[in-house]
């Protein structure tokens, strides 16, 4: 079964607390990306990648941090820094860093700070 | 910045009619314009998209409506069902860019 696989669905994080979101992709896409979505706005980017072990900052990047250490892995740690972490990430991929931005969403992580 | 300008906020059609949700742009370096559809609690996927060699592009019951002089770019569903009910999110992008810029959503509700 191919797709994008986001771990866990649901995630509660105590304040000053750090969590780190999974996202797995066996589409063999080269493009991986995390976007934060809040209610009654559009999704705004953290972070992407286009290559192992190479990442660039998005609009949203403060407070959060990546890595990308194999081709289908790229996980998002929100650390205690992010104020306002309450919110659903969304992992998203895109076959080719250099192809039009043709994005492919994982079905997301619901994270609720207590 | 909100690059993309989407509306309205939220829509209600009836069973067998049209729904039209609009987006404006400001980039004119955007010229990729996909539509996402999102079901609570699920990520969006990808519905349909347009670059701007074409004024309209249809898929079934979607169609994508492209005004380049107006920066301006439409998905209108015929035939609305109960089933799309759903938030709908337009976005623009850069052909070979990583800048996907998303409008802020319509939640389109299809009353029986």
């Amino acid at each position: 079964d191919g797709g994008i696989t986001q771990s866990p669905k649901y995630l509660f994080r105590k304040e000053g607390q750090n969590v780190t979101l999974s996202c797995e992709q066996n589409l063999n896409h080269d493009a991986m990306y995390w976007y934060r979505q809040d209610p009654g706005q559009g999704l705004r980017l953290i972070y992407y990648s286009q290559i192992v072990n190479d990442f660039q900052k998005g609009d949203i990047a403060e407070g959060y941090s990546v890595s990308r250490e194999k081709k289908e892995s790229f996980p998002l740690t929100v650390t205690s820094a992010q104020k306002n972490p309450t919110a659903f990430y969304l992992c998203a991929t895109k076959r080719e860093a250099g192809a039009y931005n043709e994005q492919f969403f994982g079905p997301g992580t619901r994270l609720t700070v207590l | 910045q909100q690059q993309v300008k989407q509306s309205p906020q939220s829509l209600i059609v009836q069973k067998g009619g049209i729904s039209i949700i609009n987006c404006a742009y400001e980039n004119t370096a955007f010229d990729y314009f996909p539509w996402y559809q999102q079901f609570p609690g699920k990520g969006p996927a990808l519905l349909i998209a347009i670059r701007p060699d074409v004024s309209e592009k249809k898929e079934g019951r979607f169609t994508i409506s492209f005004n380049k002089s107006a920066k301006q770019f439409s998905l209108h569903i015929m035939d609305s069902q109960p089933g799309d009910s759903a938030t709908y999110f337009c976005a623009a992008s850069p052909l070979n860019n990583n800048d996907m810029r998303f409008g802020a959503g319509t939640r389109l509700t299809v009353k029986p």
